[in-house]
């Protein structure tokens, strides 16, 4: 089955860097990978999401990247706030499935002022 | 759009009490709904799936008996937590589907449960 791993566990950042998270999957079959940010006690809201057609997706601030060949793709944060500060999961959907979604364990993201 | 509820957001029950978690999709229809759990300061572990009108799968491991998954219509699944144990505490988190070649999940708000 559909196996991710994401690092790293932990992220600190000064306000105004970047950051940049990484997860590997082992499926060849997953053609989905979104991005989720949780905050405390709260639902994970998903920020961005790539399908394997694509190498590259952007909104704003947030970008995420994809090499299907490598199985592996990347969140990018640029010019952080201190809001930014949460968990944030990497997820791909298993092959073959009705859209089951396997999560990374989690970067928790630290942002100072 | 796509806003999911979840019901109740807390609820603590004694040792043995079953208890019934809902997830409603408020304004879409939800072909497929999703059960996960999740420990404090872990990532989320998919339970189970369930689809409108027919029986729910469940993942390696988790005890269908255990936990009843109930998707009645294409806006309500339900989660019953049977003969719960404090080791059944811990944070629920439904979410749901649309329909066709999407597979965007969005989440409803979860369900704290503590059993004492």
């Amino acid at each position: 089955g559909e196996n991710v791993e994401q690092h790293p566990s932990t992220l600190s950042v000064q306000e105004g860097d970047s950051a940049v998270i990484k997860c590997t999957y082992s499926d060849s079959a997953s053609n989905y990978f979104p991005w989720y940010k949780q905050e405390l006690g709260k639902r994970p809201q998903l920020i961005i999401d790539i399908r394997s057609n694509v190498g590259e997706k952007k909104d704003q601030r947030i970008a995420v990247t994809l090499n299907k060949t490598a199985k592996h793709f990347s969140l990018h944060i640029t010019e952080t706030q201190p809001e930014d500060s949460a968990v944030y999961f990497c997820a791909a959907v298993a092959g073959g499935s009705q859209g089951n979604l396997i999560f990374g364990k989690g970067t928790k993201l630290s942002v100072k002022p | 759009g796509a806003v999911v509820s979840q019901h109740p957001s807390r609820v603590i029950c004694k040792s043995g009490t079953s208890v019934k978690i809902e997830c409603r999709s408020l304004d879409f229809q939800a072909t497929t709904m999703f059960w996960y759990r999740q420990f404090p300061k872990k990532s989320l572990m998919l339970m189970a799936t369930s689809n409108e009108g027919s029986k729910a799968t469940y993942e390696q491991g988790v005890e269908k008996d255990k936990f009843l998954i109930n998707h009645a219509s294409l806006t309500l699944s339900t989660l019953t937590v049977t003969s719960a144990h404090p080791e059944d505490s811990s944070f629920y988190i439904c979410s749901a589907g649309t329909s066709g070649n999407s597979y965007e999940q969005y989440f409803g708000p979860g369900t704290r449960l503590t059993v004492t």
